[in-house]
């Protein structure tokens, strides 16, 4: 089984800096498509996960442009341009490249 | 708009058998795989396994083979997971979630909360 591994556990923001959070795979996820199988979904408090990012870089509908993805291979990066007091929330990973479908610890992203 | 509007909570005792549902509106029902995830308290999500509603094949967590049963009824649009065996360490809020074009899970259930206490 892949196992996500993500960086930090806790990230404090002052609203309008920018935030970045890590996230390592124990194996590659690049398929042969040549895309990434990695997803970045964000979990607001009291609410079900949303998608965020899909194959590494792509931002679903309605995601602002704030947000963006990164990475290839084991390594990839969630960055937020700059935090809105909205953003606030629990940030996960996940690999989407073979089952078990396997998400990282989550990333608790909190507002200074 | 896609919609997936799941079951209400439950509260089972150890040993017993729980079964959610997951009523689809807003896409094709047959043309997209279901799953089914859960959390904990205080931990992330975990994927159990899902259907595929064309043909009813599934792939199951090895984790949770031989415990879970997903399935789908086409008629109705709604799937289905019964957890059997039940203990303390399934007490968490069940999701189902389902891609329908923008990566594996871009659409999720309100979520279940199961209770299993004696």
């Amino acid at each position: 089984d892949i196992v996500m591994t993500q960086s930090p556990l806790s990230l404090p923001v002052t609203p309008g800096e920018p935030a970045s959070i890590f996230c390592r795979s124990s194996q590659s996820l690049l398929h042969s498509s040549g895309y990434n199988f990695l997803e970045w979904y964000l979990q607001k408090p009291g609410q079900s996960p949303q998608l965020l990012i899909y194959l590494s870089s792509i931002r679903a509908s309605g995601v602002p442009d704030r947000f963006s993805g990164s990475g290839s291979g084991t390594d990839f990066t969630l960055k937020i341009s700059r935090v809105e007091a909205e953003d606030v929330g629990v940030y996960y990973c996940m690999q989407a490249l073979q089952p078990p479908y396997s998400f990282g610890q989550g990333t608790n992203l909190e507002i200074k | 708009e896609v919609r997936l509007v799941q079951s209400g909570a439950e509260v089972k005792k150890p040993g017993a058998t729980v079964k959610i549902s997951c009523k689809a509106s807003g896409y094709a029902f047959n043309d997209y795989y279901m799953n089914w995830l859960r959390q904990a308290p205080g931990k992330g999500p975990e994927w159990m396994g899902l259907v595929n509603p064309e043909d009813g094949q599934n792939i199951y967590a090895e984790k949770f083979r031989g415990r879970v049963t997903i399935t789908a009824d086409t008629s109705t649009d709604t799937a289905y997971m019964e957890v059997s065996s039940l203990t303390s360490e399934d007490t968490a809020v069940y999701y189902c979630a389902s891609g329908t074009g923008e990566g594996f899970f871009d659409n999720w259930g309100q979520g279940t909360l199961v209770i299993v206490s004696s």
